[in-house]
């Protein structure tokens, strides 16, 4: 039972454009919310976060959405680069400190 | 300084071996992390140490066995092992356990049992 899903598992993007990376969970009672990029047989590393106590959070060129009624976030990137090509997971925390992730979508910025 | 230390990169294996990863932060994190991934799948929970003792434990194979020696070294012993553990272990590294906390990962150590 997949509770994070990413339904897109890959997307290309024109270098310039907004990359729109989207994340679906099921359990209510997460509560704080990430995105990662990865690069293969690499770590992930942390690109930004937003607690459900909000519905936005920018840093740069990147911003996190939150629709807590329809168990959704979403990750903008904007204006898209070609070091942007990676893996992107979502990934959600509840009460405990167990980190859950989504499949993962692949993102490819092209020329 | 958001920087977690894991070595070896690389390892590979025998099945009756016994070696071990390491994973080492000097942030002052409270919560360390062992995770797994395999190939073209997500990364999953291991082990969970909090305030350098163990509170976590997904239903992981005795054939490992974690390890944290002190508040900034977390270890992963390897013994037994399947050629299907070969795989990316990831450590990673939190203020303290609690949610809203962001979770730090290493560079990882690529697994290789033959």
């Amino acid at each position: 039972d997949q509770q994070v899903k990413q339904n897109s598992p890959s997307l290309s993007v024109q270098e310039g454009r907004i990359s729109i990376l989207n994340c679906d969970y099921t359990n209510s009672m997460f509560d704080y919310f990430l995105w990662y990029k990865k690069y293969p047989a690499e770590g992930p590393t942390f690109l930004i976060s937003i607690s459900s106590i909000k519905d936005k959070n920018e840093d740069g060129r990147f911003t996190v959405f939150l629709n807590k009624s329809a168990k959704h976030l979403s990750l903008h990137i904007v204006p898209s680069q070609p070091g942007d090509s990676a893996v992107y997971f979502c990934a959600v925390t509840g009460t405990a400190s167990k980190l859950t992730f989504g499949t993962g979508t692949r993102l490819q910025v092209t020329l | 300084d958001t920087e977690v230390t894991q070595t070896p990169k690389h390892l590979v294996m025998g099945m009756t071996n016994k070696k071990s990863l390491k994973c080492e932060q000097h942030m002052g994190h409270r919560a360390m992390y062992w995770y797994k991934q395999k190939a073209k799948k997500p990364p999953e929970l291991m082990f969970v140490y909090s305030y350098e003792k163990l509170s976590i434990n997904e239903s992981v194979p005795s054939r490992f066995s974690p390890e944290c020696p002190n508040s900034s070294l977390l270890n992963l012993h390897l013994h037994a092992l399947q050629p299907e553990d070969s795989a990316l272990y990831l450590c990673a590294s939190s203020l303290d356990p609690s949610s809203g906390n962001t979770i730090y990962f290493g560079e990882g150590s690529w697994l290789t049992v033959v």
